[in-house]
Order: structure tokens, then sequence, then C-alpha cells
């Protein structure tokens, strides 16, 4: 079964308004954590913003935010202020706990395509 | 502080070959990651390797293997190589805590070709 959801189609974004990328996830267990990463065409998977599930608060990073809405299960990304540099994939993971159980569940991707 | 680095950027092999591709984690990391990513298929987990062993498999079969050094770098083997092994084969590493909260960071990339 898919443990992550991204299936919004590719974006494009005016510079400097925001974007809100969708991510919905699957999971049984009360503790995981949540990654947003970036991937440009370059091919690097840049770490931008974590969520636990404990968290009381959605995180910020910058102009990276979380809207994290545990109930729905639903952990969607925010970039306010787009700038080009900001074109890219955008990949959500998740990490449940469990000893042997380090690694990441990735969706899709959301395609980003920022214009002037 | 430098980064997750992987060799070689681009390697192109042909059918039945092997592929050997390498990865030096974040100085202090000790746990490293290979991943898959295939045209339309996202990224899979392949490994995990904490402390010299190997801690986990994703669903891909015995001809992937790989190892981890006593410097925490890593390397890993493919083995027979198929057409369809062609992907970028990214490394991340982590401090290697088994905590949900554990960010792994990423390297740039091998990209394997197979003709």
């Amino acid at each position: 079964a898919q443990k992550i959801t991204q299936t919004q189609p590719g974006m494009f974004v005016q510079e400097k308004e925001a974007v809100t990328l969708d991510c919905t996830y699957d999971t049984s267990d009360p503790s995981y954590g949540l990654f947003w990463y970036k991937q440009p065409s370059s091919g690097e998977m840049i770490f931008l913003i974590y969520q636990g599930s404990y968290d009381q608060q959605n995180a910020t990073e910058g102009r990276y935010s979380l809207n994290f809405q545990k109930a729905r299960k639903s952990a969607n990304l925010v970039i306010s202020a787009s700038q080009l540099g900001d074109s890219a994939m955008y990949f959500c993971a998740m990490r449940e706990k469990g000893y042997g159980n380090n690694r990441l569940a990735f969706g899709k991707g959301n395609q980003v395509v920022v214009i002037p | 502080e430098a980064g997750v680095t992987q060799s070689p950027t681009h390697l192109i092999k042909t059918r039945g070959q092997q592929a050997t591709l390498r990865c030096s984690p974040i100085s202090g990391h000790t746990s490293v990651y290979w991943y898959q990513q295939a045209l339309g298929l996202g990224l899979q987990f392949l490994l995990w390797y904490d402390e010299g062993e190997e801690r986990n498999r994703g669903n891909f079969p015995p001809r992937f293997s790989g190892r981890q050094f006593p410097n925490y770098s890593s390397e890993l083997n493919v083995n027979a190589l198929e057409l369809e092994d062609s992907a970028l084969y990214l490394c991340a590493s982590s401090a290697g805590r088994t905590s949900v909260q554990e960010t792994q960071y990423f390297g740039p990339g091998t990209r394997l070709l197979v003709l």
C-alpha cells in the first residue's frame, strides 16, 4: 500500500507568490516523522523541513512551512514568496518508528515551475 | 562542512556487467542509505548500513549488495546489470540514531545507464 500520496499535477507559480504542495500519508504507527525534500534538475535531494507526529506546532523553516493536519493525515508544504530557484521537484517522505525501519518512504513528487 | 559525496557522477555499463557506486557520508555520520530513483517509479529504498553492518534492505534482488567500510563510507554493487537498473542512485547519511526525527542528508547521486 502506498504510504505517501502526492497527486497534484505540475504547477506553474508566479514569482513572489505562495504555493501549497499537498501530501497525504498512511500509517498506523503513532510515532512518525514527515520530511520534505527538494530535488532540482541536478538530481540532489535537499532537505527542507521536518514535522514530528507529536509536535504541537506546525514546523517552519524560513520561507517553508508545513500545514500539519494529523487527523486528516496530511502534511502540506507551503512555500512563501516563490523565487525562480524554487523550480524543482518536491518530495514528501515519512519515517515510521521501529528498530530496523530507518528507511524513508517517498511520494512521487510535485513538479513546481516558478515563472517571472 | 562537506556534504555527502558520491562517485562517479555518471556510469555507463552494458547488460550483464557489474557496477560499483561509492558514497562518503557527512563527517560524524555512521549510517548510510542507498535509494534508487528510476524514471516513473519514484525513490525506492535499497539498503541501510550502520556501524559497518547491513541493517535493512528494500525489496530488491540479491544482485544488489554493498558494504560499509570502517571509515563509514559505502559501496553499492550491482551485479548482472539489467536494462531496468538504469536509474539515479542516491546515497544519504544520518547520525544513525533510530529516531523518527533523524534527518537523512543526500548526495548528488550517480546516474547509471545500462545499454
